[in-house]
């Protein structure tokens, strides 16, 4: 298993600016994910951050909106820029192991409204 | 298409009785993983069981049991003799292809009643 943190746990922020979220892993992992939980729905995919490449990014999601750093194989930050209200959510970065059959491990999950 | 299908919204069962959250998949890809997740209102996800595509039994990790209909794509979460705190949403997932990726479905809430 993976121990994963997450930091900020939770952030109020305004319009127009940017949040860094940061994962930090007890252990090395290739694959690392950034997801976001819109109240009251399930987990949306924004993209996959492996190390020693780009994020490749799900549709609807673009880099400069979140551009992911993946420095190496224990950390990995997300930031939100030019935030709006409808970037409030949960955001959460997972890890897996390779394979159909590796589970994958959730951070605690970082609590952003945007005013 | 989705690739995971959870038609209940919301469940009720009475403190300990047994409860079947429904899952349904769509994949052509012969080789994936089934998951359920558990996320309480604190936010965390928290995994449950593991079916893989190739295994003949049904999962089962505690009071909880995977019933896997390969041929009908289902991957219902059995939860037995439930406690409060199952209260809860639930996710089935599906991990398959290439890239390994996860898909999860819409949840299930499960309120459990004393």
């Amino acid at each position: 298993s993976a121990v994963i943190s997450q930091k900020p746990s939770r952030d109020i922020c305004q319009r127009g600016t940017s949040l860094t979220i940061q994962c930090q892993v007890d252990s090395q992992v290739t694959m690392m994910f950034w997801y976001r939980q819109q109240p009251g729905q399930s987990l949306t995919l924004i993209a996959t951050a492996n190390q020693g490449s780009e994020a490749t990014y799900e549709s609807g999601f673009v880099i400069d909106k979140f551009p992911i750093s993946r420095p190496n194989l224990t950390f990995s930050t997300l930031t939100v820029s030019n935030m709006s209200p409808e970037d409030s959510s949960i955001y959460l970065c997972s890890v897996a192991s390779a394979g159909e059959g590796g589970e994958q491990f959730f951070g605690p999950g970082t609590r952003l409204t945007v005013l | 298409a989705q690739k995971i299908t959870q038609t209940q919204p919301g469940m009720f069962v009475q403190e300990k009785e047994a409860v079947t959250l429904d899952c349904t998949y769509d994949t052509s890809d012969p080789s994936y993983g089934l998951f359920w997740y558990k996320q309480p209102s604190s936010g965390e996800m928290i995994f449950l069981i593991y079916q893989g595509s190739y295994d003949q039994q049904n999962a089962t990790e505690g009071r909880y049991s995977l019933n896997f209909q390969k041929a009908r794509k289902s991957a219902n979460l059995v939860i037995s003799a439930s406690q409060l705190g199952d209260s809860a949403m639930y996710f089935c997932a599906m991990r398959e292809g290439p890239g390994n990726q996860f898909y999860f479905g819409t949840g299930t809430s499960l309120t459990v009643i004393p």
